[in-house]
């Protein structure tokens, strides 16, 4: 059983590169989330999904794109990086949004 | 908007010493709280969950209080370790969003 699974776990980007970010959770969890942690700060939600086909914007969406066609990818995407954007992204899963989180290991990100 | 306030940021105590950690929210209208533990360069993991119902949750030696009228919960460590060192987040789940605070980092020392 391995959880909830980020890859990569290390990234360097350059300004105005895209990327994806890869969550995959093999738990059969509806709700699925992405928070950024930053130094001095708790989680900030991003985006979440309360089942595949259904996102919404969290407290911090401005800059990511989200999609969930299937119930265990929940991908996050980078339009076009800014420095911004350098943080620890973090990918969580539950049964409901009321249920105990899991989190993945994270995603280290700095852009240059 | 929710905010979550964790108040010392940091603490250090020696080992066998009781853990009380504090955190307050200022909405009191929450679905549940929860308490996370995060080890440098790792993700959350999950401790307890008190719904807004409930006054107090239990697991071994911790037990987390919640007072939603007044916005603020209490986690207690009993008789802290070594391997007690760590960050612990607490969190107000509301409208399909949880809410962080910015966590306490904890060192007990041996």
């Amino acid at each position: 059983n391995a959880g909830v699974t980020q890859t990569p776990k290390f990234q360097v980007l350059k300004t105005g590169q895209s990327m994806t970010l890869q969550c995959a959770q093999d738990m059969n969890h509806e709700y699925m989330s992405w928070y950024r942690q930053d130094p001095g700060m708790g989680l900030r939600l991003i985006h979440y999904s309360v089942g595949a086909g259904i996102t919404d914007q969290g407290e911090v969406p401005n800059g990511y794109n989200v999609s969930r066609s299937t119930t265990e990818d929940f991908p996050l995407r980078l339009l076009s990086a800014a420095p911004s954007q350098t943080s620890v992204y973090f990918c969580a899963s539950s049964p409901t949004w009321v249920q105990p989180q899991h989190f993945g290991d994270g995603t280290r990100l700095s852009i240059l | 908007k929710q905010e979550v306030t964790q108040i010392p940021a940091a603490l250090s105590v020696p080992e066998g010493e009781n853990l009380v950690l504090n955190c307050s929210f200022t909405d009191s209208a929450i679905y549940n709280l929860q308490w996370f533990r995060q080890d440098p360069g790792k993700g959350l993991t999950s401790l307890l969950l008190i719904q807004s119902s409930q006054r107090e949750q239990t697991s071994g030696r911790l037990n987390a209080s919640l007072d939603k009228s007044s916005g603020r919960s209490t986690l207690y460590i009993a008789a802290s370790q070594p391997g007690d060192s760590a960050t612990y987040l607490c969190a107000v789940s509301g409208d399909y969003k949880l809410s962080f605070g910015a966590g306490t980092t904890v060192t007990v020392r041996a």
